[in-house]
């Protein structure tokens, strides 16, 4: 079975620290994955994605993830956060022979003066 | 690159009254969503098309939505009667066929019933 699970549906953090959303899928083989950015009453804005090239992937905003087959992980992190970072992230999957994409439920993140 | 187009941007209605969202995705892009997301939540898939053909819809409320995409391009989905709960933003999506899935959204159809 296909599924997406973040594991925290609220990360708090002080801006000026390191910003850590945690993200796994679930799948017999590896998905393409992505992280969506959603601000408050906006779209949602892709950050970054992963497709079987560098396991180490680069998004916009200073954003970066990690692919981990070993722990069906891709989290996604900043090394110092900006009260800009504020919004709901979400964890997507996208499984080619399915031709579907699986969305997690989301983190809200908060950033703290 | 232009974007995936949705509108009407806002909508307003009563409930049991009727409304019809479009999309226009990406040029070429064959695979086209659409996305309910209530206030809170994640989105929720509701239709899958590939070309002009269903391949998911088994989340579709087939009672009082459906939804068309005529000549693989542009798609409507249409909600009669709409219900209080039905309140939510809309979202297109459209991919490319490939490994390398690009998922582009517009910027979504916020209905409101009252």
């Amino acid at each position: 079975a296909q599924s997406v699970t973040q594991l925290d549906s609220h990360v708090s953090v002080s801006e000026g620290t390191p910003v850590l959303l945690r993200c796994n899928y679930s799948s017999s083989y590896s998905p393409s994955l992505f992280w969506y950015v959603q601000h408050p009453n906006k779209g949602l804005q892709l950050l970054l994605k992963y497709t079987s090239a560098a396991t180490l992937v680069k998004g916009i905003n200073g954003f970066e993830a990690e692919f981990k087959k070993s722990e069906t992980s891709f989290h996604l992190t900043k090394p110092s956060a900006h009260m800009s970072d504020a919004a709901e992230y979400f964890c997507v999957g996208g499984y080619s022979s399915a031709s579907k994409i699986i969305f997690g439920s989301g983190t809200r993140l908060s950033i703290r003066p | 690159e232009a974007g995936v187009a949705q509108s009407p941007r806002y909508k307003i209605i009563e409930k049991r009254q009727s409304v019809a969202f479009w999309c226009n995705p990406i040029s070429g892009h064959a695979t086209l969503y659409w996305y309910q997301q209530i206030l809170g939540q994640g989105p929720k898939l509701l239709i899958q098309f590939q070309n002009n053909g269903v391949v998911d819809d088994s989340q579709l409320p087939k009672d009082r939505f459906s939804a068309e995409r005529l000549k693989g391009v542009d798609s409507t989905l249409k909600i009669q009667p709409a219900k209080l709960e039905d309140s939510a933003v809309y979202l297109c999506a459209s991919s490319s066929s490939g490994t390398d899935y690009g998922y582009t959204f517009g910027s979504g159809t916020r209905l409101t019933v009252v």
